[in-house]
């Protein structure tokens, strides 16, 4: 199945900065997916970005197919934006598709 | 956010017992999921359901079965919990396999 890896791992910035999470794939992929895991446990959607760029608010995010990569750009952190980022995709593979493969994650620490 | 409610939203069972966790949506969505999240793994995918009394094995099955008599309502049973089945479940649902995926808040299992 796919691989999907995520950097950093964590990360701690101050309030205000900007920062770059990236989502490496190890196939095509026909859905990718970016989520917030609040530190509530809910998983916010952010973007659905299978190729090209999108952008809402602070937050954007572009996937680049064909070389297998996805960015989500955060910029003027808030501290409300600190939790973990999910990268997630699904590859559809001739006997069918088998839901999101998650990454593990990037851990974001924004301080006041 | 997509009306999906988890029904219990905490659990506390011994090993040994019989489980069942709902998952109701509203959307009437074809596609339904079951996630676990464990530290270390991220989400994995337990089973799906592409339509009323279709499902399929994900990566993480072993111990577990699902039912879905209705488009509306997934459930995810643990015949005989284990202490390993300790985790965060979810459900997500779907348009379509390669739709965005929607989560609902998660049920938290303790299994002693």
């Amino acid at each position: 199945g796919i691989q999907v890896e995520q950097s950093p791992p964590d990360l701690i910035l101050q309030e205000g900065a900007n920062s770059t999470l990236r989502c490496n794939f190890s196939d095509s992929v026909n859905n990718l997916q970016w989520f917030h895991q609040n530190p509530w446990g809910q998983l916010i959607n952010l973007f659905y970005i299978p190729s090209g760029t999108k952008q809402n608010g602070r937050l954007s995010a572009t996937t680049v197919a064909t070389e297998r990569y996805s960015l989500l750009y955060i910029s003027s952190s808030q501290t409300t934006d600190s939790g973990v980022y999910f990268c997630a995709a699904v590859m559809y593979s001739g006997g069918g598709a088998d839901g999101l493969t998650f990454g593990k994650g990037t851990h974001l620490i924004i301080q006041p | 956010d997509a009306g999906i409610t988890q029904s219990p939203r905490h659990k506390v069972t011994e090993t040994g017992t019989p489980v069942t966790l709902r998952c109701h949506q509203t959307e009437n969505h074809r596609y339904m999921y079951w996630y676990r999240q464990d530290p270390g793994h991220g989400l994995r995918l337990i089973h799906y359901s592409y339509g009323v009394k279709d499902t399929d094995k994900g990566e993480v099955s072993d111990g577990y079965s699902v039912s879905r008599s209705k488009t509306e309502d997934f459930l995810l049973t643990l015949e005989s919990a284990t202490s390993s089945q300790t985790s965060v479940y979810f459900c997500a649902i779907s348009e379509s396999w390669d739709q965005p995926q929607h989560f609902g808040d998660g049920t938290r299992l303790s299994i002693l």
